[in-house]
């Protein structure tokens, strides 16, 4: 079974902290994502990666930033957290497109 | 206009009930479908995954995709208390980023 190992489950965080949300796949994944999920909205793109050391901007990438030193493993950094960004982050990998395996997810406040 | 419209719910449904979950999507290019179960503090987990047109069948679970409506749906037979839970469609076209649903939440009485 794939697993996506998320570090944290929860998080609280003040207003401009730079916080890190690590995530480690074990299967060999090419592609990485984050997404971030919100009552109502659903799950919403942030970044993904489709290698080592490269990166995309998903569909609200403003504000975050995404770091793929090694293939198993895809962090993303809130440069400067806002109460706007407290929310559920999911981390999920795939071979190929579809369909993706995710992690248990990471709540973060910021307060 | 999303790219995909999921119905909002919440669904609450005696125990035994069929459940019905439906998506609308806008993209003809879309060809493959998925359904996703979230548990409550849980990552969403794959329950369905069929590709164009069509129905699959898995246990009391069946999914069926109409692409010249752009309407998928996912069926619950004999729904258990087990089955409470947020599902979410998502959708792609051929190597591409997948597109999510809202989220519908299900709740079964016991």
């Amino acid at each position: 079974d794939v697993k996506v190992t998320q570090s944290s489950r929860y998080l609280v965080k003040r207003t401009g902290e730079k916080v890190f949300l690590e995530c480690v796949q074990d299967m060999d994944h090419e592609n990485m994502f984050w997404y971030r999920q919100d009552p109502g909205l659903g799950l919403r793109l942030i970044y993904f990666s489709y290698d080592v050391k490269m990166k995309e901007k998903g569909d609200i990438p403003e504000g975050y930033s995404v770091s793929r030193e090694k293939k198993e493993r895809f962090s993303l950094i809130l440069e400067s957290a806002s109460t706007n960004q407290t929310s559920m982050y999911l981390c999920a990998s795939v071979r190929g497109f579809s369909p993706l395996h995710f992690g248990n997810g990471t709540r973060l406040t910021v307060t | 206009q999303k790219e995909v419209e999921q119905d909002p719910g919440p669904l609450s449904v005696p125990e035994g009930a069929i459940v019905s979950l439906n998506c609308t999507y806008s993209n003809s290019a879309f060809q493959y479908f998925m359904w996703y179960r979230q548990y409550s503090r849980k990552g969403p987990e794959l329950l369905m995954y069929t590709y164009s047109s069509g129905n699959k069948e898995d246990g009391r679970f069946t999914a069926q995709v109409d692409k010249s409506s752009k309407y998928i749906s996912l069926f619950i037979r004999d729904s258990q208390p087990s089955d409470s839970a947020t599902y979410l469609c998502a959708m792609s076209a051929k190597e591409d980023k997948l597109s999510f649903g809202a989220g519908t939440t299900v709740t079964v009485r016991a």
